[in-house]
């Protein structure tokens, strides 16, 4: 099993709502990330956690709170969001081969679209 | 993180061998040269890595010059299925990849 799985796939919310994107995979991998995309933009780098630790956190708005609940679950909760953060959030995983960072292949979903409203 | 300078489109016939460059002047020693891609509303995948010697793998192959300042990546046979857009990334780890606007590579018949 080389997928990760997001869920949901689309997910519409108005700006006082709570919800949570979710990911899952079963490689084995001790690394999970979470990327943003806006529409024709490269992805961008929000959060990383290894060993279920949180290592990198990108200047990350607080409305954006991640957690990861075991070694392969990773969930992004969402509160009290903007127009500007409608986009495709992008879960990946990796083997972790130097410390608490990676070298090699980052696995990456299928993405959650998000459209704030 | 060095910064990475692409081409932004280019265009391959299908069969073809698809040569994407990437500079990278400001590399340092320890950052490798990563490739993605991203096919239209799909996650990115990897392609390939390396350090300093040419790499191969099954999908592409990745030719580092001497001095590290630049690469190329090769697919041999491009299909049509290989449109996509190409990232060429500089990091020391890939725990942390600043992705640039890439490549959009068409294949066409």
């Amino acid at each position: 099993d080389t997928e990760v799985t997001q869920t949901p796939k689309h997910l519409v919310m108005g700006m006082t709502n709570k919800k949570s994107l979710k990911c899952e995979q079963h490689m084995g991998h001790r690394a999970m990330y979470w990327y943003k995309q806006k529409a024709k933009k490269p992805p961008e780098l929000m959060f990383v956690y290894s060993y279920e630790k949180l290592s990198i956190n990108e200047s990350v708005p607080s409305r954006f709170s991640p957690e990861c609940p075991n070694s392969s679950l990773l969930n992004l909760h969402l509160h009290a969001l903007q127009p500007e953060d409608s986009a495709l959030y992008l879960c990946a995983s990796s083997q972790v081969d130097m410390g608490f960072l990676s070298t090699g292949e980052l696995f990456f979903g299928e993405g959650s679209r998000l459209t704030v409203l | 993180d060095a910064k990475t300078t692409q081409p932004p489109s280019m265009d391959c016939a299908e069969g073809r061998a698809a040569n994407l460059p990437c500079n990278h002047s400001t590399i340092s020693g320890n950052e490798y040269v990563y490739w993605y891609r991203q096919i239209h509303s799909q996650g990115p995948q990897y392609i390939i890595h390396g350090l300093k010697n040419n790499e191969t793998n099954e999908m592409a192959s990745l030719i580092i010059t001497e001095d590290r300042k630049s690469s190329t990546l090769i697919l041999p046979h491009a299909t049509l299925r290989d449109t996509a857009v190409y990232y060429c990334i500089v990091s020391g780890t890939a725990s942390k990849l600043t992705f640039g606007t890439g490549t959009r590579l068409q294949v066409t018949l």
